[in-house]
């Protein structure tokens, strides 16, 4: 079956490091990656997203890039701040048969200033 | 402004009683979900619906049941809450090319 796998956390970081938090996925069919962060007390935010291999999505700072050959949408941002602390929970949707949204386990990011 | 809302966005509940968390969008999508997230941060699916009348079971079991009689509207229902249904419960909507939009989640807690 279709399956997400992200970096486990908690990632602990200080103010203007780099953030990188790993995603791999299988899955049948096309796919099409998700990042959604979750900020505490409230429910997800679409963070970005890709829709075709290569493709980049950004958004606050954050990019991923969709790797077909890898099966891979890693999460980067150059310089974190605080108000970046949150989980960020990567995502898988299959356009095929059954449309659902598949998620990875999620990854705490605490940023300290 | 095309959203979706749940409420309550917290519930504490005695033992044994019946409740219905509601879900509306005004986006006139046709799928609608619900998701359990457990203390652990993991979201599981536990039922899902591609229109009305339409519903299905999702990937983790789950004692709840839904109902889809309105398009806008997607509510879960628990006939006897128990302590173990104690979790936050979040429902979304997507279009056709899998645009996902989700609710501010209902936090339920079960004494």
């Amino acid at each position: 079956g279709d399956s997400v796998t992200q970096m486990e956390g908690p990632v602990t970081l200080s103010e203007e490091a780099f953030l990188t938090i790993n995603c791999t996925y299988t899955a049948t069919g096309y796919p099409s990656p998700f990042w959604y962060v979750q900020y505490p007390g409230e429910g997800l935010q679409l963070l970005l997203k890709a829709t075709k291999a290569d493709d980049k999505g950004s958004n606050k700072g954050f990019e991923a890039t969709y790797r077909k050959e890898t099966t891979s949408f890693h999460l980067e941002k150059g310089s974190v701040q605080v108000s970046d602390s949150a989980v960020y929970f990567c995502a898988l949707s299959v356009l095929q048969g059954a449309q659902k949204l598949v998620f990875g386990q999620g990854t705490r990011l605490t940023i300290n200033p | 402004e095309a959203d979706i809302y749940q409420t309550p966005r917290y519930l504490v509940i005695g033992t044994g009683k019946k409740i219905t968390l509601e879900c509306s969008q005004t986006m006139g999508h046709d799928k609608m979900y619900w998701y359990q997230q457990d203390p652990g941060m993991e979201l599981h699916l536990i039922h899902y619906s591609y229109g009305v009348n339409s519903t299905e079971k999702g990937d983790l079991s789950s004692e709840s049941t839904v109902s889809r009689i309105r398009t806008e509207h997607f509510p879960l229902t628990l006939e006897s809450a128990r302590p173990s249904h104690t979790s936050q419960y979040l429902c979304a909507s997507s279009d056709r090319v899998g645009g996902y939009t989700f609710g501010s989640g209902t936090r339920l807690t079960v004494v």
